[in-house]
């Protein structure tokens, strides 16, 4: 298995373009996740998916957008890039199980610059 | 989730056993403890992850107090590549809500 895998590695925007990072997962996971971490800090939740076609937020959703049409892609858009949203990436999944606890499986990373 | 307290950093020598503190005085009865590090630029790696119970894999071993308000990772034999950020976080376990809120954690640095 491949794991998580996202891409692109690193990319720079201007101010006011957009984008889509992509993550993908391999290992049939019900749940993904979208975090982003801000230098010296720890990981924030943008939005995460419980399965395919259904999304929510989490803490810092704002300037953000997903979708989760197949069980293996969740990307996440960046509409109008702004300095505030330079950060590192990190898209995460976990497979469900009920009680118990769970580990989550993380990609490793997307480095994002916005000038 | 119950709020969780670590050290900002810690060292250790090489070869020798690395006892990581957190405290979660707010836990409740049905949140788990999560152990995970994150290695310079890497995403985060699970390792383990405990409800009362002492628990021990091959990467640690995880100690709760029996009031539950504290735990220790131990990192029994610590290697240079065990230098990363750790975080301990607190959550309930199953159900819908799989979110990990996590902090600033405890670098760990481990030292030749």
């Amino acid at each position: 298995n491949a794991g998580v895998t996202q891409t692109p590695k690193f990319r720079i925007l201007k101010i006011g373009q957009s984008m889509t990072l992509q993550c993908t997962q391999d290992m049939n996971h019900n749940y993904m996740y979208w975090y982003r971490q801000d230098p010296g800090m720890g990981l924030k939740l943008i939005y995460y998916s419980v399965g395919a076609g259904i999304t929510d937020k989490g803490e810092v959703p704002n300037g953000y957008n997903v979708s989760r049409s197949t069980t293996e892609d969740f990307p996440l858009r960046l509409e109008l890039a702004a300095p505030s949203q330079t950060s590192v990436y990190f898209c995460a999944s976990t497979l469900s199980r009920g009680q118990g606890g769970n580990e989550q499986f993380f990609g490793p990373g997307t480095r994002l610059t916005v000038l | 989730d119950a709020k969780t307290t670590q050290p900002p950093s810690m060292d250790c020598a090489e070869g020798r056993a690395a006892n990581l503190p957190c405290n979660h005085s707010t836990i409740s009865g049905n949140e788990y403890v999560y152990w995970y590090r994150q290695i310079h630029s890497q995403g985060p790696q699970y390792i383990i992850h405990g409800l009362k119970n002492n628990e021990t894999n091959e990467m640690a071993s995880l100690i709760i107090t029996e009031d539950r308000k504290s735990s220790t990772l131990i990192l029994p034999h610590a290697t240079l590549r065990d230098t990363a950020v750790y975080y301990c976080i607190v959550r309930v376990g199953g159900g819908s809500n799989y979110k990990l809120t996590f902090g600033k954690g405890t670098l760990l640095t481990v030292n030749p």
